[in-house]
């Protein structure tokens, strides 16, 4: 029972790159979550969806995509990487709105 | 804006000691408040969730109360053990499906 599954783990980029983080749930989950975590800022919310082919803008939504094509994945892409994206990125997943957000391991991403 | 607060920033005991974690919102209008543990490298694990309208929630040595009106939520964590190392984190969900998460706990049990 994997739960919520990110990949990579690690990655290193350069300024203006691209990539795309993935999220994958086998819990059956109608809502996803993107969060990035930073020292002394707590975890933020950077996009979420309500379902499959939904998604919608959270805190710091700025210079991030969000995918939702399948229902148990949830992608998140960086069209031009920038040195303050540089942090962990959590995905989290749950049946309902409010009911406990179970999270992945989170993504290290460093920019350079 | 919902601010969440939780105090104290870190904390050291020896095993087999009872504490309590603090956490306050500002905004009383939530939908429930989540207590999560999140171990150094890894992501974060729900410990308890109490409803808006509940007062507290139990699981095995962790008790967590909601005080709405005061703005306030206790974590007691009972006879701790080194196991119970870990950062602790307390969350407010808001409207918007959105999580407003406090800095958290660093909780540190000495064998």
């Amino acid at each position: 029972n994997a739960g919520v599954t990110q990949t990579p783990k690690f990655r290193v980029l350069k300024t203006g790159q691209s990539m795309t983080l993935l999220c994958a749930q086998d819990m059956n989950h109608e809502y996803m979550y993107w969060y990035r975590q930073d020292p002394g800022m707590g975890l933020r919310l950077i996009h979420y969806s309500v379902g499959e082919g939904t998604t919608a803008k959270g805190e710091v939504p700025d210079g991030y995509n969000v995918s939702r094509l399948k229902k148990q994945n949830f992608l998140l892409g960086l069209e031009s990487a920038a040195p303050s994206q540089t942090s962990v990125y959590f995905c989290a997943s749950s049946y309902e709105q409010n009911q406990p957000q179970h999270f992945g391991d989170g993504t290290r991403l460093s920019i350079l | 804006k919902q601010e969440v607060t939780q105090i104290p920033a870190a904390l050291s005991v020896p095993e087999g000691e009872n504490l309590v974690l603090n956490c306050s919102f500002t905004d009383s209008a939530i939908y429930n408040l989540q207590w999560f543990r999140q171990d150094p490298g890894k992501g974060l694990t729900s410990l308890l969730l109490i409803q808006s309208s509940q007062r507290e929630q139990t699981s095995g040595r962790l008790n967590a109360s909601l005080d709405k009106s005061s703005g306030r939520s206790t974590l007691y964590i009972a006879a701790s053990q080194p196991g119970d190392s870990a950062t602790y984190l307390c969350a407010v969900l808001v409207s918007n499906y959105k999580l407003t998460f406090g800095k958290g706990t660093l909780l540190t049990v000495n064998p």
